[in-house]
């Protein structure tokens, strides 16, 4: 079955502490993204990557980092620096198929702050 | 800067009544105009990508179309199961990647 595998589903964060949210796909798509979702607001890209080794920052990256060291995984770590990390995260991947752009997004991960 | 707005905020419709969701749009250079349908707590799911003013697409009861300043998702007939946030998103031709900028939503809720 393939797509795109975001864990943990809920993750609460203590003051000062890093905390890393998880994205796998098998879909074999070359770029991914991370979004934030808010309440009341559009989704907004922290990151992408179009190529294992490369990532470029989007939005809102300031308080986030980023790996891709494999085609399949893009995790994304929520530093200290972040004040307001409280928010719905989104992994997404995409792929060009007959000349139509397919988004296709995870199912999400809840960051809450204690 | 791309700018992507949709009304109404939210839409209640009783079941069998058909509607129209609105996506309004400013970007330099459109590349593709997209919809998605979220239900609460999950990812977005991808319905429709519109590429040049006039394109219409379809899928069971949704119905989008394109012009060059907005998007319209059309309902017929909806059910109950088509009660979710539907988001409007935008992507430039320009570089850096599939980068899209995003609407707040409209919010529908289908009654019997």
């Amino acid at each position: 079955d393939g797509g795109i595998t975001q864990s943990p589903k809920y993750l609460f964060r203590k003051e000062g502490q890093n905390v890393t949210l998880s994205c796998e796909q098998n879909l074999n798509h070359d770029a991914m993204y991370w979004y934030r979702q808010d309440p009341g607001q559009g989704l907004r890209l922290i990151y992408y990557s179009q190529i294992v080794n490369d990532f470029q920052k989007g939005d809102i990256a300031e308080g986030y980092s980023v790996s891709r060291e494999k085609k399949e995984s893009f995790p994304l770590t929520v530093t200290s620096a972040q004040k307001n990390p409280t928010a719905f995260y989104l992994c997404a991947s995409s792929i060009n198929t007959g000349g139509e752009e397919k988004l296709f997004f995870g199912s999400g991960t809840q960051l809450s702050v204690l | 800067e791309d700018q992507v707005t949709q009304s109404p905020e939210a839409l209640r419709l009783q079941e069998g009544e058909s509607s129209s969701l609105n996506c309004s749009y400013t970007v330099s250079g459109l590349r593709g105009l997209f919809w998605y349908r979220q239900d609460p707590g999950k990812g977005p799911e991808f319905l429709f990508t519109l590429y040049s003013a006039g394109e219409e697409k379809e899928k069971e009861r949704l119905k989008a179309t394109l012009t060059k300043k907005e998007s319209f998702l059309h309902i017929t007939a909806p059910k109950p199961e088509d009660s979710a946030t539907y988001l409007c998103a935008v992507q430039a031709w320009r570089g850096g990647g599939n980068k899209l900028t995003f609407g707040t939503g409209t919010q529908l809720k289908v009654e019997l």
